[in-house]
Order: structure tokens, then sequence, then C-alpha cells
């Protein structure tokens, strides 16, 4: 079955450019996870959606940040303008919530962002 | 007090030793309890699920201390292949992971 997956994998952009991030989660999985790592602040979540919904976006870190959901198999996540300070590896995770049962986030593989 | 904590360790130990890492939570209302691993330049991968009773998977044992609001994962003869930061996640209203607590295997 194939993963959580994330596009780009690597992307190096000067500040001041738009960026987007892409990921397809598991197919069946209804919850959508984004998450921002460095090594400064570990691994922090962004936003979270259920069902194509937006559920909580309180990690976005300001305006400058949009993530969208438009169908159950494609997430976005935008930077506009992005700043050096928003390098860092952003993962894209989805699990599937079923009954009384919460399960386990599978993540993709990451996209590194650079901004120079 | 922050919502997930863990020791950021690292946790330096010898081929074979028995290691043990405890991860608090803060939300007494938490209900599904997770040890996630991770490699350098990796993502997140799943290693075991946290059960009330405790669980086992091999090497690994997982156990939730809910009166004390904590769950630990002990490994036993480990390996050199187990070096990596080791995270737990907590699901309580939202997943919150822990900083990660990093452990070095040495030859």
């Amino acid at each position: 079955d194939a993963g959580v997956i994330q596009s780009p994998r690597h992307e190096v952009t000067e500040m001041g450019q738009e960026v987007t991030l892409r990921c397809k989660p598991i197919s069946g999985h209804d919850y959508l996870f984004w998450y921002r790592q460095t090594m400064m602040r570990g691994l922090e979540l962004l936003i979270y959606f259920n069902n194509n919904v937006p559920i909580d976006d309180s990690g976005m870190p300001e305006d400058r940040f949009s993530a969208k959901m438009p169908n159950a198999s494609f997430s976005t996540l935008k930077i506009q303008p992005s700043e050096p300070r928003d390098s860092a590896v952003y993962f894209c995770a989805s699990s599937d919530k079923s009954g009384y049962s919460n399960q386990p986030q599978h993540f993709g593989d990451g996209t590194r962002l650079s901004i120079l | 007090r922050k919502e997930v904590e863990q020791d950021p360790g690292p946790f330096n130990v010898p081929e074979g030793a028995t290691v043990a890492f405890n991860c608090t939570y803060s939300n007494s209302a938490s209900q599904s309890f997770f040890w996630y691993r991770q490699d350098c330049r990796k993502e997140p991968k799943l290693l075991m699920s946290v059960y009330s009773s405790g669980n086992e998977d091999g090497r690994f044992t997982a156990q939730l201390n809910r009166a004390s609001q904590y769950i630990s994962l002990l490994i036993r003869d480990s390996k050199l292949s187990d070096s990596a930061t080791y995270l737990c996640a907590i699901y309580g209203q939202n997943f919150v992971f822990g900083p990660g607590t990093r452990l070095s295997v040495l030859p």
C-alpha cells in the first residue's frame, strides 16, 4: 500500500517567493496533519484536517502560512512570502480514527525547505 | 508545564545494555499513547502503541502509568541499529509529540 506522499522532497528558494508543499494522504484516512520540524523547536503541529475540514490551525505561525484540503486525497501548505526562518522540514501525516480507538499517524518523507 | 515532556538525552549506552525512557503528559484525559522512532534526516515511524496493560514487542516493552501520567519505553539488549531519537505521542484532544530522546548505542 502507498504511504503518505509528499512533494517536493527538497525545495530551495529565495526569500519573498511563494512556496507550495503538497501531500497525498493514505487512502481511507480521514485525518491529515501538517508538521514543521527544526532542531530548536522539535516537531510542531501546524494544522490538521478531519474529513477535509480544518479543525485546528492554532499552530500556524502567521498569516503567511495557509493550508487547504480540497479533497480527501490532496492537501497543500503554502507560504507566501517565504522568509529564511521558515527553513525546516515539513511533514505531512495521516491517520484513521475508527470507533473508540485513535490510530497512530503515518508520516510522509517530508519536504526539506531552505529559504535563502 | 509543557503538555508532553521527555528527557532529551543523549543517552549513550553500550551494545547489549538495557535502557529506559520516560514521557510525562499533563492532560489526564489523554486516551491513546504511542512511541515513534526517528532516524537522522528521516520521518518519524511508529514503533509501538502503548496499551493500558503494558505491551511487548521483541526487545521493546512499553508501559502506561495513568496515576503518575507517564509512559515508558524499555529497550533490552540494545543494538547499534537502535540509535535514533525516540518520540512519544499522546492523543488527548489533539495529537501532541514530545521533543524526543536521543539514544546512541555504542560498540
